[in-house]
């Protein structure tokens, strides 16, 4: 099992539309945890944290429940701007740094 | 700041050359990481460092692969000898150390084609 799964889509959404991605962590001990994200041919780039009592970025919204080990990103009336690979992230509580671990990504289309 | 600078962009080699990859990290940053990132795998932790010490390199595939960090502002991937699978992105990236919220950086990227 890997330690940080996400659906790898691809999402095909309307403009507009709102939608949601999960993504599941193995080690309860995970420590933080983040959204990235990856448009295509370049380097992903922090999206959003996500924080136990959840956070809100414009139309961007990031949950996490610690007991089921699941983090999720909505994202409301989406822009084509949006299409791209987001990233799931969390960091283990590791002896001597932070090692961190991505998700695979999902894929997210946005069309007109 | 420049932020993480990796060169080069591209590499193109044959089988069995040597390849060196170069990154320079954001200063004031005491962790380096180094990713690959393919189609099939994503993105793989490969080693990282803190303050120039290699903490894991668990996920560094073979011996084929080694990485150095000499001195703050510098750090090298090197694949000797390398294999048509080694074929990949492979990103640099830099945190400060403050705490478990700190954001990563990436560098741009080494895109490596083996033929």
């Amino acid at each position: 099992r890997k330690e940080v799964e996400q659906d790898p889509g691809p999402f095909n959404v309307p403009e507009g539309a709102t939608v949601a991605f999960n993504c599941t962590y193995s080690n309860s001990a995970s420590q933080s945890f983040f959204w990235y994200r990856q448009d295509c041919r370049k380097e992903p780039k922090l999206l959003m944290s996500v924080y136990s009592s959840g956070n809100e970025d414009g139309r961007f919204t990031a949950q996490l429940n610690r007991a089921s080990q699941y983090i999720s990103l909505l994202i409301r009336d989406s822009k084509l701007s949006d299409s791209a690979t987001y990233l799931c992230v969390a960091t283990p509580l590791n002896t001597g740094g932070f090692k961190t671990i991505f998700g695979a990504g999902t894929r997210l289309f946005v069309k007109a | 700041d420049a932020g993480v600078i990796q060169s080069p962009r591209h590499e193109v080699t044959e089988m069995g050359q040597e390849v060196t990859l170069r990154c320079k990290p954001i200063s004031g940053h005491d962790y380096l990481f180094w990713y690959r990132q393919t189609m099939m795998r994503g993105l793989e932790l490969l080693i990282y460092f803190n303050n120039n010490v290699p903490i894991d390199d668990s996920g560094m595939p073979e011996d084929r692969f080694s990485a150095k960090m000499p001195n703050a502002s510098f750090s090298t991937l090197k694949i000797q000898p390398s294999e048509p699978r080694d074929s990949a992105v492979y990103f640099c990236a830099s945190r400060p150390s403050a705490s478990f919220w700190e954001t990563q950086y990436f560098g741009p990227g080494t895109r490596l084609l083996v033929l």
